[in-house]
């Protein structure tokens, strides 16, 4: 059973950045692929990237280009995502999510238990 | 990218109702949809995956029909657990993309 427990909620103001984190229990984050979605306050889901196991590199959404980074700490099993440049529509709760091991990377069945990141001046 | 557009927007129903949702892509996304539930203030949870195949521990009630760009999910009797916000997503094109959400609640 993957576990996917997240950071704590982070209080930022506008054009700072944020680190959230991911980690990992159950397998090693090299037998999954883990992505990032977030949801602004009574919104809908947004991906923002995450692994591709396709390329072995992660892919980011077009949308966050420039201010989006994912890496992931193998020696920790955890992975993170930093957002730059906050401004207040990055005001969200961040879900990292992730599939069944040796499964398709797109069957998302398990998720962290979200992150919320408030921007405010 | 491929956009996802959901229909209704919001559901009004009685338990035991049958409900059809339905996910257009704006493109052909072949069979790579997946569907999923939220409820409030909890994580997504994968009900569907491959446009039909019910994820693990999903009930029966709940099946997933389509491809291409024309995707519905039916749940046969709803239950009053099943009053939630669901929402398609495609995983054939980057970036990765979700419908708005159909909100399904009481009548």
């Amino acid at each position: 059973q993957v576990k996917l427990g997240q950071s704590g909620a982070e209080v930022k103001k506008p054009g700072a950045s944020v680190k959230v984190s991911c980690q990992v229990s159950g397998h090693t984050l090299n037998e999954l692929s883990i992505h990032w979605v977030r949801q602004a306050p009574g919104k809908g889901l947004e991906w923002m990237g995450g692994f591709n196991p396709e390329d072995g590199g992660m892919i980011y959404s077009q949308k966050f280009q420039g201010r989006l980074t994912m890496t992931e700490g193998t020696s920790t099993n955890t992975g993170y995502m930093e957002l730059s440049s906050l401004r207040s529509e990055d005001t969200a709760v961040y879900y990292c999510t992730t599939h069944i091991p040796y499964r398709s990377a797109w069957e998302w069945v398990f998720w962290g238990q979200g992150t919320l990141v408030s921007v405010s001046s | 990218e491929v956009l996802m557009t959901q229909s209704p927007a919001t559901l009004s129903v009685s338990p035991g109702e049958r409900v059809i949702l339905s996910c257009r892509a704006s493109r052909g996304v072949s069979s790579n949809l997946a569907w999923y539930q939220q409820k409030p203030g909890q994580a997504p949870r994968l009900l569907i995956y491959d446009a039909y195949t019910r994820a693990t521990g999903i009930p029966g009630r709940f099946s997933g029909s389509g491809s291409g760009t024309e995707f519905t999910l039916t749940i046969s009797r709803l239950q009053s657990e099943d009053f939630a916000v669901y929402y398609c997503q495609q995983y054939n094109n980057w970036p990765r993309t979700f419908g708005q959400g159909t909100k399904v609640e009481i009548k």
